[in-house]
């Protein structure tokens, strides 16, 4: 199985709304990665877990919240969030310093904020 | 942090035609230098990855190139065909499965 699961696929949410994304594998892979992609751009880290631990967090704005339940769950918890945020919110694993390096990529949650 | 610049933003060629896309990183400290390939509407997917011990390497119609010492990586697509149409990203991180920084990406279209 080398599937990231992410649901929901689309999501529309209004700026006083909260919401979570969610984000599942069974790969064992142990760093777990929030990316955002906007139309046209590359995708932009977001948050790094390692072994269930945040190890980076490129400066989110405080309105998006991780969270890692366990090692093969990710959720990315919503709040009053702004019209800017509309995107593409992709998960990623890996298996973090082994193996092939490869980030598997899950198909992602279409985000649009009104 | 690393910057990652990628060149060009678009490129369009004919069918059977050789694909170029060449990237730059500033950290020395990068090792590893993996290639997404994202179809319209899905996923990024790695196509082929090279490490900093390797100057060349090749899957079938596409191949990577490293120059660590200047510091510039570059993907190379030959006998290109209208599936190869997609955004490439190159990307850099000090060892396989970090995070990844991604190049701004190009929008390869390939024409019948």
């Amino acid at each position: 199985d080398t599937e990231v699961t992410q649901t929901p696929k689309h999501l529309v949410m209004g700026m006083t709304n909260k919401k979570s994304l969610k984000c599942e594998q069974h790969m064992g892979h142990r760093a777990m990665y929030w990316y955002k992609q906007k139309a046209k751009k590359p995708p932009e880290l977001m948050f790094v877990y390692s072994y269930e631990k945040l190890s980076i967090n490129e400066s989110v704005p405080s309105r998006f919240s991780p969270e890692c339940p366990n090692s093969s769950l990710l959720n990315l918890h919503l709040h009053a969030l702004q019209p800017e945020d509309s995107a593409l919110y992709l998960c990623a694993s890996s298996q973090e310093g082994q193996g092939t390096g490869e980030l598997f990529f899950g198909e992602g949650s279409r985000l649009t904020v009104l | 942090g690393e910057n990652v610049e990628q060149h060009p933003s678009t490129l369009s060629v004919q069918e059977g035609d050789s694909a170029v896309i060449k990237c730059t990183y500033s950290d020395s400290a990068s090792n590893y230098f993996p290639w997404y390939k994202q179809e319209l509407g899905k996923r990024p997917q790695l196509i082929i990855d090279i490490r900093s011990n390797v100057g060349e390497k090749k899957d079938q119609r596409i191949a990577v190139t490293l120059n660590k010492t200047a510091k510039h990586f570059s993907l190379h697509i030959t006998e290109t065909q209208p599936e190869d149409s997609a955004v490439y990203f190159c990307a850099a991180s000090i060892l396989p499965g970090y995070a990844l920084n991604f190049g701004k990406g190009t929008s390869l279209l390939v024409t019948p």
